[in-house]
């Protein structure tokens, strides 16, 4: 079946960079998404990207996709405190039932 | 327009009992997934229901877990004879056309079986 992984645990100083990674071993991937896990909320869909592209940005937020080595990458520019989260990777083969990482605990250091 | 709402937040039952969490979709969509996160894990796909149909349940649990989606009111998941592993955030999603890329998650309902 499909699996998606990810690291469980980054941390980044504040004004730095973070990148999260994600491979997914499903093929026929058709949409890759990344959300983002407050404590005790609910998820809220940062972005996604069709797998016919390799790279979107929105503001502070870039995906990068490697469709050949099937690995999807987020990076947040100048991170920031209010970024600490749990970052959930997830595929889906026709944008209806979604497959997820186990998430990656991002904690921003002052 | 009131976001995906769910409730209860949080709902203890002893074992055996059984455990009703409700999911109000955004106005105007009628399309409902659910997903069951056990404590330091993803999300995992549970049920995809539009108003009155159940379109794919290949998550759920083959025995004790249905899932509704009346013509009037919220979905329901209903859990029968709850035990220990139940325990854990099921959120809801709801999307206007099925698409995920236009769903929007609540904020899960935290069962806890005692």
């Amino acid at each position: 079946g499909e699996d998606v992984e990810q690291s469980l645990f980054l941390s980044v100083r504040e004004g730095d960079s973070s990148v999260i990674n994600c491979t997914y071993t499903d093929s026929s991937s058709t949409y890759l998404y990344w959300y983002k896990q407050e404590p005790g909320a609910g998820l809220q869909l940062l972005t996604y990207i069709f797998s016919n592209m390799d790279m979107k940005q929105d503001q502070r937020l870039t995906v990068l996709l490697n469709k050949k080595d099937k690995h999807l990458s987020l990076r947040i520019a100048d991170t920031q405190t209010g970024d600490s989260a749990i970052y959930f990777c997830a595929e889906s083969s026709h944008a209806r039932q979604l497959t997820f990482g186990s998430g990656t605990q991002l904690t921003v250091l002052p | 327009n009131a976001g995906v709402m769910q409730n209860p937040r949080h709902l203890v039952r002893r074992r055996g009992q059984e455990a009703r969490l409700r999911c109000s979709p955004m106005k105007g969509h009628s399309h409902v997934y659910w997903y069951r996160q056990l404590p330091e894990e993803g999300l995992k796909f549970m049920v995809y229901l539009q108003k009155e149909n159940i379109i794919d349940e290949s998550g759920m649990p083959k025995e004790r877990f249905s899932a509704e989606f009346p013509k009037e009111g919220p979905s329901i998941l209903r859990i029968q004879q709850v035990v220990r592993g139940d325990s854990a955030a099921y959120f809801c999603a709801s999307s206007p056309t099925g698409s995920s890329t236009e769903a929007f998650f609540g904020q899960g309902t935290r069962l806890t079986v005692v």
